[in-house]
């Protein structure tokens, strides 16, 4: 079985700044997807960003980007240049892509609060 | 807005009753998650159909159902309600099960 572990429940950080949000999992798997979820107070999830495990190269999207170190099961967010709008919560979330077992697994959360 | 509509916003009730909640995937998705988010649970997996079909099972209690329409949208039924049922149920639909878009999420509480 898989697990994601989030070891950072809050987090804060002045606006304009750069933050970055932690995330370590578990799998016996070498064939699969990590993503960053972001939960605003509306409680809609909304996808941030995707790396695929089979890629060296980190993602980037905007100003969200992921170092994603796989021999250490690590897979961290960093958001430069905050933004009010940022703040939420935030869930690293792994899904295997082994048929029939297509199911996110989350993190705890980091709530992340960007101060004015 | 994913284009993943769940319908009600938020559901009101009591201990012991049944209630249905329906969701409608994205345009051309096949694949449809039911995930359930609760204070001392977290976000679970619940359960996963594709084209009509139970793909994948999770932390889905017995007294839970779901199933999936040939228009591929998919009803989650819980019975039997309990004060800890008390929940934000989300949808998510995907085409091959990588990304997955999440609805707005439907808003369950038990009295």
């Amino acid at each position: 079985a898989q697990t994601v572990t989030q070891s950072q429940p809050e987090m804060s950080v002045q606006e304009a700044e750069t933050v970055t949000l932690s995330c370590t999992y578990d799998t016996s798997e070498n064939n699969y997807y990590l993503f960053w979820y972001k939960q605003p107070p509306s409680r809609q999830m909304i996808l941030v960003i995707r790396q695929e495990a089979y890629k060296q190269q980190n993602a980037t999207e905007n100003r969200f980007s992921v170092n994603f170190q796989k021999a250490a099961k690590s897979f961290s967010l960093k958001i430069s240049d905050s933004q009010l709008g940022d703040t939420a919560m935030y869930f690293c979330a792994f899904i295997s892509r082994v048929f029939g077992n297509e199911k996110l697994t989350f993190g705890t959360g980091t709530r992340l609060t960007i101060i004015p | 807005d994913s284009g993943v509509t769940q319908t009600p916003k938020h559901l009101i009730t009591a201990t012991g009753q049944r209630v249905t909640l329906r969701c409608s995937p994205r345009s051309g998705d096949l694949s449809v998650y039911w995930y359930q988010q609760s204070l001392d649970q977290g976000l679970q997996f619940l359960i996963q159909y594709y084209n009509g079909e139970e793909r994948a099972k999770g932390n889905i209690l017995e007294r839970f159902s779901a199933q999936q329409f040939p228009d591929l949208h998919s009803e989650l039924n819980l019975s039997s309600l309990e004060l800890g049922d008390s929940a934000l149920y989300f949808c998510a639909s995907s085409i091959r099960g990588s990304e997955q878009f999440f609805g707005p999420g439907t808003r369950l509480t038990v009295l």
